[in-house]
């Protein structure tokens, strides 16, 4: 109930592509989709969020798409670079007490030049 | 400097002793959080603290504990280490509003071994 889950574990892409990055939940008391970058060494940093009011939700190469019936959120990375080479992190958080996020698995991309 | 340090950076212990890993914030954040990294979990929570003195667990606290006798510190104490403990331990904070891009802030971690 308070999983968030998120595939795939690991991606590829080359310069130039579409990353994309899927995670389902099942908790309706979820309201709030966050989504973490991680570069190695480094804390995660917010990256872009979205509310389940939204459908999408763009940040120059950064899109969310949020589908509530489905339960299920996705990261777009346009024209991938290099430079996006990080770990990924979709995250949910609960509508009542303490703004805990839940963390999904992550996404370790790497964008090949 | 403003932010959210944490040290030490990196620890190695023995199982059995005890470990304290400290996190400070200095924008008087009212929520803090700990989590752990693995390889295959992502980032689980061991405790949070919503203010000064007001803590409770998250999803994996067994083995831990926390203290919040101010508001810009969180330390957390592994009371006797086991190997499982090995992990990248992240501490975090955030304020209360959840405005339109609300998120944590996060230090940059501890890397822990347990051996």
């Amino acid at each position: 109930q308070q999983q968030v889950k998120q595939s795939p574990q690991s991606l590829i892409v080359q310069k130039g592509g579409i990353s994309i990055i899927n995670c389902a939940y099942e908790n309706t008391a979820f309201d709030y989709f966050p989504w973490y970058q991680q570069f190695p060494g480094k804390g995660p940093a917010l990256l872009i969020a979205i509310r389940p009011d939204v459908s999408e939700k763009k940040e120059g190469r950064f899109t969310i798409s949020f589908n509530k019936s489905a339960k299920q959120f996705s990261l777009h990375i346009m024209d991938s670079q290099p430079g996006d080479s990080a770990t990924y992190f979709c995250a949910a958080l609960f509508s009542g007490g303490y703004n805990k996020l839940i963390f999904g698995a992550g996404t370790r991309l790497a964008v090949h030049p | 400097d403003a932010g959210i340090t944490q040290s030490p950076r990196y620890k190695i212990t023995e199982t059995g002793r005890q470990v304290t890993l400290m996190c400070h914030q200095t924008w008087s954040h009212s929520y803090m959080f700990w989590y752990r990294q693995d390889l295959g979990h992502g980032l689980r929570l061991i405790y949070y603290s919503a203010a000064a003195d007001i803590t409770d667990k998250g999803e994996v606290p067994d083995g831990y504990v926390v203290s919040r006798s101010k508001t810009e510190n969180f330390p957390l104490t592994l009371e006797s280490a086991t190997r499982s403990q090995t992990s990248v331990y992240f501490c975090a904070s955030s304020t209360g509003t959840r405005g339109v891009n609300y998120g944590y802030t996060f230090g940059s971690g501890t890397r822990l071994t347990v051996v």
